[in-house]
């Protein structure tokens, strides 16, 4: 099956930089997924990684390893806006088609 | 500004009833998305259809639950007989790729269905 790990929850301070961790075990990778939701609203896509390395997009970056199973999102410039949960999810093969798995989220609290 | 929309917003209906949730996917787009969130499981792809067609529907329980999409305007996530442990927010979400995109998808504000 899939495991996909990330931590529960996370604080930080309005103007800092916070990473959010993902580490996952998958068969048949096909790339991964950060997205935001902030509560009683739907997620809203943030960034797709298939390939290792760093993708930049604005104050907002994603990071992948694929040898290592591994992920960030980094958020830098912390806005009060940002508090939300940012779900990792992993897109892998199926003899069905592909199948796209979340983790569980992890709740970003931003404080001034 | 195009929206996904989706009917109804909340649902309250008693267990053993038919629950019928619609989506109308953002026009023009070719993939249409139903996902499942709750507390204990967090979020799930149950289905997803590329042109109408059904590609993958491995993550839902197919006893009771049945996704169709009669024409390109409008998809519908079928319940019957619901359950309590069917309460959930079901989301809907469509894209313009063939496969699971790797650019946006967009979101529908979601059905909050209840099941007493």
């Amino acid at each position: 099956g899939q495991n996909i790990d990330q931590p529960t929850e996370m604080t930080a301070t309005e103007g800092a930089i916070v990473q959010i961790n993902c580490t996952y075990q998958t068969s048949g990778f096909n790339g991964l997924f950060w997205y935001q939701q902030h509560a009683g609203e739907a997620p809203t896509f943030l960034s797709y990684n298939v390939l290792d390395g760093l993708e930049e997009k604005g104050r907002f970056s994603s990071f992948l390893s694929r040898s290592k199973g591994y992920s960030y999102l980094l958020l830098k410039e912390l806005q009060m806006k940002d508090s939300a949960s940012y779900l990792c999810a992993v897109l892998h093969f199926k003899a069905a088609g592909n199948k796209l798995t979340f983790g569980g989220g992890t709740r970003v609290l931003v404080k001034p | 500004d195009a929206r996904v929309t989706q009917t109804p917003r909340h649902k309250v209906t008693e267990m053993g009833q038919e629950v019928t949730m619609r989506c109308q996917p953002i026009l023009g787009h070719n993939t249409v998305f139903w996902y499942r969130q709750t507390m204990m499981q967090g979020l799930e792809l149950l289905a997803y259809f590329r042109n109408r067609a059904p590609l993958d529907d491995s993550g839902m329980p197919k006893d009771r639950f049945s996704a169709e999409m009669p024409d390109a305007t409008l998809a519908t996530l079928k319940i019957q007989p619901s359950e309590p442990r069917d309460s959930a927010v079901y989301f809907c979400a469509s894209g313009l790729r063939t496969v699971v995109p790797t650019d946006t998808q967009y979101f529908g504000p979601g059905t909050r269905l209840t099941v007493l």
